[in-house]
């Protein structure tokens, strides 16, 4: 079966840095999506990885390792706005987007 | 970025009721649409692939005679819950993919939040 595993939840200080753990099973691989979603909205865009590396953008970024199955999403300057869950989506081999649960990720001052 | 509307936001009905969501791309045609449910503090359920012009493609456990999907233009499709009961209450979400770009985004609508009384 296909399987994508990720924190169900994390604690981080406003202003510190976080790091958020996927892991994945899936039959094929073709891109890994990163995406933010706050409470009562839908999922917006942050980072989509496809070759192994860091990919960085502002305070976020995202890494891959496509031999491990495994990505992480590091979240730098941690701002209260950044309170929000975080689904980590993988690309499989039929190009349909498989979901993790999320990880809600909880920012104190 | 290439935007996606749902209409209605919200809606409330009573129970035995059909509500009809439309999912609309606005800057960009969408080969396929993807119809997904919500439960509160759950992850994404996707319940249908939509391709326009085709037959939707139905989620296991997913009842295509009672969430009719239509996709009859690269700009918009519809969910309709037919017969909608108390349980279906939950959140909508489409996502409508760009036959530009080449790694397979979604874009995301806003979400309908359907409350069944």
């Amino acid at each position: 079966g296909q399987n994508i595993d990720q924190p169900t939840e994390m604690t981080a200080t406003e202003g510190a840095i976080v790091q958020i753990n996927c892991t994945y099973q899936t039959s094929g691989f073709n891109g890994l999506f990163w995406y933010q979603q706050h409470a009562g909205e839908a999922p917006t865009f942050l980072s989509y990885n496809v070759l192994d590396g860091l990919e960085e953008k502002g305070r976020f970024s995202s890494f891959l390792s496509r031999s491990k199955g495994y990505s992480y999403l590091l979240l730098k300057e941690l701002q209260m706005k950044d309170s929000a869950s975080y689904l980590c989506a993988v690309v499989d081999s039929n190009y349909q987007l498989i979901w993790g649960a999320g990880t809600k990720l909880i920012i104190k001052p | 970025g290439a935007v996606v509307s749902q209409h209605p936001s919200w809606v409330i009905c009573k129970s035995g009721t059909s509500v009809k969501i439309e999912c609309r791309s606005l800057d960009f045609q969408a080969t396929t649409m993807f119809w997904y449910r919500q439960f509160p503090k759950q992850s994404l359920m996707l319940m249908a692939t939509s391709n326009e012009g085709s037959k939707a493609t139905y989620e296991q456990g997913v009842e295509k005679d009672k969430f009719l999907i239509n996709h009859a233009s690269l700009t918009l499709s519809t969910l309709t819950v037919t017969s909608a009961h108390p349980e279906d209450s939950s959140f909508y979400i489409c996502s409508a993919r760009d036959l530009r770009e080449s790694y397979n985004e979604q874009f995301f609508g806003p979400g309908t939040r359907l409350t069944v009384l």
